[in-house]
């Protein structure tokens, strides 16, 4: 069985420092893996995706992730938080190699960025 | 393009009756998932449309049931509510379905918050 584990509820950075979430996975076979921001009384927003080659993932709004086979992780990472990066942001995992699976969520991590 | 669109955006009902959630999808795409958003156990799948079918089911109760219609549209019931059903419920479709090797984005509407009295 696929599972995300998301071990902080909540992260606290002041604006303009890096700011890292933490996302570790567990699959039988391969991952696909995405990031999406919640804001309040909005649906998901996609992020980011990786699905093979390059481990660093570039999305939008200046979110990268990397991914690490040896860690299974895959940690989201802005190099200068805003004000308005503070939201809810939730990691997911498909297995790439079992047929019919939906998609796993963790639980999420709530951003909070300080000015 | 319009996106993922959820009606109604709010519903209050009471323990026992029953609740019809509408979900119509980006044009063009063909699966359908719903999930249920609770602040204590998070983001729960509960199934999964591709053209009109039901390809995957997550674990809930039978009182939790959907379907999808001809031009993807599709909707969830609950019947005999509980307390414990208020929830954000949320639609997220994507081109094809979630099959082995699926890499597609799944793309969200606003949802459907559920309120049972």
């Amino acid at each position: 069985a696929q599972s995300v584990a998301q071990p902080e509820d909540q992260v606290n950075v002041a604006e303009g420092n890096p700011l890292t979430v933490k996302c570790t996975y567990s699959v039988s076979g391969n991952p696909y893996l995405f990031w999406y921001v919640q804001y309040p009384n909005r649906g998901l927003q996609f992020l980011l995706k990786y699905i093979t080659g390059d481990n660093l993932v570039k999305g939008s709004y200046g979110f990268e992730a990397e991914f690490n086979k040896s860690q299974t992780s895959f940690h989201l990472k802005k190099p200068s938080a805003l004000v308005s990066d503070s939201a809810l942001y939730f990691c997911a995992v498909r297995d790439r190699d079992s047929g019919n699976t939906p998609l796993v969520f963790g639980k999420g991590t709530r951003l909070s960025v300080i000015a | 393009k319009a996106g993922v669109t959820q009606t109604p955006r709010y519903l209050i009902k009471t323990r026992g009756q029953q609740v019809t959630l509408s979900c119509s999808p980006i044009s063009g795409h063909r699966s359908v998932s719903w999930y249920q958003q609770t602040p204590g156990q998070g983001l729960q799948f509960l199934f999964e449309y591709f053209s009109e079918t039901q390809r995957n089911k997550g674990n809930f109760p039978g009182r939790f049931s959907g379907r999808q219609f001809s031009n993807s549209r599709s909707e969830m019931n609950v019947s005999t509510l509980e307390l414990g059903d208020s929830a954000l419920y949320l639609c997220a479709s994507s081109l094809a379905a979630s099959g082995r090797g699926s890499k597609n984005i799944q793309y969200f509407g606003a949802g459907t918050r559920l309120s049972v009295l």
